[in-house]
Parts: C-alpha cells; sequence; structure tokens
C-alpha cells in the first residue's frame, strides 16, 4: 500500500522557537496533503489542507501565522510551528489520500515546546 | 455538518473474546465510513471501509464493520480478541461528492486482559 512517512518522529524544541516537520508520500503523488493534531487522549483534529502549488486552507479557529504549510511538490509538505508555546505541544499527523475518500497516513511526529 | 460519535471510551475485553466497538454518525446522506487503529504514538492504519454495496465489510487482522443505514451505525466486530489487538480505534466518516476530508470519532481504547 501507500507510504506516507514524516520528519522528525520526535522533536524538543524551546518556547519562541519554531519548528518544521515534513511529510512525505513516498511512493505516490499527493496534490492534496492534510494536516492533523491530536490532543492526548483524543480525536484527530484536522488542522488544514494542503494544496501543491497553491495556498493551504485551513480550518476554524486555526491559527494561518502560527502553522505555516507549503507544499512544495506533489510528494511533500511541510507544516511549520513559529514561535512554539508549550501549548503547541502535540501529536501532529499527515495523511495523504490515495484512492476514492481513501487516505494514508504517516507515522506522526510528536512536539514537546518546554 | 457531519458528526461521528463513538460512545464507549474504553472497553475491556479478555484473549479470545468477542469484541464490539460502536460507532454512529450523522450525515444527510450516506457517507464513506473508515475504521482506523492506532498503535501507542503511532499513526493511523486503515481496518476497513465501506463505500456502498454489501453492507457486511471485511477488513484486515480478522476485523469487520456493518453499516446499517436506519441506526446510522457502522459497528466494529472481531469474533475473538489477541492480545495485539490492543490499541486506539477511530471512526471516522467520509463526505461523498465533497472534499476528502474526514471527520473522526473520538476513538475508543481497546484493553486485552490475558
Amino acid at each position: 500500500g501507500a507510504v506516507v512517512s514524516q520528519h522528525p518522529s520526535r522533536v524538543i524544541c524551546k518556547s519562541g522557537t519554531s519548528v518544521k516537520i515534513e511529510c512525505r508520500s513516498l511512493d505516490f503523488q499527493a496534490t492534496t496533503m492534510f494536516w492533523y493534531r491530536q490532543f492526548p487522549k483524543q480525536s484527530l483534529m484536522l488542522m488544514a489542507t494542503s494544496n501543491e502549488g497553491s495556498k493551504a486552507t485551513y480550518e476554524q479557529g486555526v491559527e494561518k501565522d502560527k502553522f505555516l504549510i507549503n507544499h512544495a511538490s506533489l510528494t511533500l509538505s511541510t507544516l511549520t510551528v513559529t514561535s512554539a508555546h508549550p501549548e503547541d505541544s502535540s501529536f501532529y499527523i499527515c495523511s495523504a489520500p490515495a484512492g476514492t475518500y481513501e487516505q494514508y497516513f504517516g507515522p506522526g511526529t510528536r512536539l514537546t515546546v518546554t | 455538518a457531519q458528526s461521528v460519535t463513538q460512545p464507549d471510551i474504553h472497553i475491556t475485553v479478555s484473549e479470545g473474546a468477542s469484541l464490539e466497538l460502536r460507532c454512529n454518525y450523522s450525515y444527510g446522506a450516506t457517507p464513506y465510513l473508515f475504521w482506523y487503529v492506532q498503535s501507542p504514538g503511532q499513526g493511523l492504519q486503515l481496518l476497513l471501509k465501506y463505500f456502498s454495496g454489501d453492507t457486511l465489510v471485511q477488513g484486515i487482522k480478522g476485523f469487520e464493520a456493518e453499516f446499517k443505514r436506519s441506526q446510522s451505525s457502522f459497528n466494529l466486530r472481531k469474533p475473538s480478541v489477541h492480545w495485539s489487538d490492543a490499541a486506539e480505534y477511530f471512526c471516522a466518516v467520509g463526505e461523498k461528492g465533497g472534499s476528502e476530508k474526514l471527520v473522526f470519532g473520538k476513538g475508543t481504547k481497546l484493553t486485552v486482559n490475558p
């Protein structure tokens, strides 16, 4: 099946710094990718839809300037958490559609802001 | 708006016992329905999906689910649980004819006792 990777798997950063998370589709092209955030013991919340060659579409309540998304190629989308704060600590998961409404999920990135 | 309800936050079963995880959805038409499994600190793996046709769908790892339109339900079942099935299970709904976004339930944590 289709494979989606994320890098890094874990990152610890200091408050006020920025951190970039990569999401790659390894064996297929994805014009769209999705970014989710998962709080402990809770469900996945869609943050934004990443569109190759155009601006990302953000869900209501998600700060565009804080969570910068760039979909630079058909296999790579990046999420940059800018000026990170402890409340941004979370598990971030990306996914890419591969087939009718099927999505393949990356393994996730655990972000801890100290 | 679509919504997914998983009434059981946490279920504990003994190894070898049968399992049923409940999922109810709210949607105006027939949605696409999915069950995903997430092991601790990992991404999501698709167990099975329903798009149309036979309302009883078979998935991986011996799981099956039945779509019941009259009850707006898509419950996940397994006749005999293995210790390795301990994980978090998420039901999700996709929108036919719309975007490829998925809406997730809050998940059910499965604990398997030896």
